[in-house]
């Protein structure tokens, strides 16, 4: 039983360039979510998706695009990455989008040089 | 605006000294508030979640109450392994989960 899993667990970009981190989820879960995790900020909303074939912004979306490949998958995709996206990225399911918790994976530590 | 404040900011019991930690909220209304568990390098895990003020839920040594205002985590007798950064999120009118900065735990034993 996985959950949540991301890949990669770490990356180092350079400035401009690009990249999508991947999720998947095993859960039969409906809602996908991705936040960032910063120092003394808290976990943020990036991206999040309701149900299969939606997608919506969250808190900070500038710089990100995503993509609900299936119901299984949710990926978040840099276009140029830049300094101010060095973070931890998380990926989260749950069964509905109100009401219901949410679970994570184990992130993704990004590193933009 | 929807707002989540935790505190205190950090706490340091010794093994057994019971505490409780805060996570305040000023939101309208409120589908749900969550509390997580969060250890260095690892994702959030769910512990509790609580829907209508007066309800409580248990889990071993945590208990985990509601007000209109506030939920507390009470931490009973606590060990080493318990540890960790604890994070509280509400969910409420037409926002997505908001999460609070998280009380760092330390037990020292």
């Amino acid at each position: 039983n996985a959950g949540v899993t991301q890949t990669p667990k770490f990356q180092v970009l350079k400035t401009g360039q690009s990249m999508t981190l991947q999720c998947a989820q095993d859960m039969n879960h409906n809602s996908m979510y991705w936040y960032r995790q910063d120092p003394g900020m808290g976990l943020r909303l990036i991206y999040y998706s309701a149900s299969e074939g939606t997608t919506d912004k969250g808190e900070v979306p500038n710089g990100y695009n995503v993509s609900r490949l299936n119901k299984r998958e949710f990926s978040l995709r840099l276009e140029s990455a830049a300094p101010s996206q060095t973070s931890v990225y998380f990926c989260a399911s749950s069964e509905q989008v109100w009401g219901t918790e949410a679970f994570f994976g184990q992130g993704t530590r990004l590193t933009v040089v | 605006e929807d707002q989540v404040t935790q505190s205190p900011e950090a706490l340091r019991l010794q093994e057994g000294e019971s505490s409780s930690l805060n996570c305040s909220y000023t939101v309208s209304g409120l589908r749900g508030l969550f509390w997580y568990r969060q250890d260095p390098g690892k994702g959030p895990e769910f512990l509790f979640t609580l829907y209508s003020a007066g309800e409580e839920k248990e889990k071993e040594r945590l208990k985990a109450t509601l007000t209109k205002k506030e939920s507390f985590l009470h931490i009973t007798a606590p060990k080493p392994e318990d540890s960790a950064t604890y994070l509280c999120a509400v969910q409420a009118g037409g926002q997505n989960f908001v999460f609070g900065p998280g009380t760092r735990l330390s037990v020292l034993p």
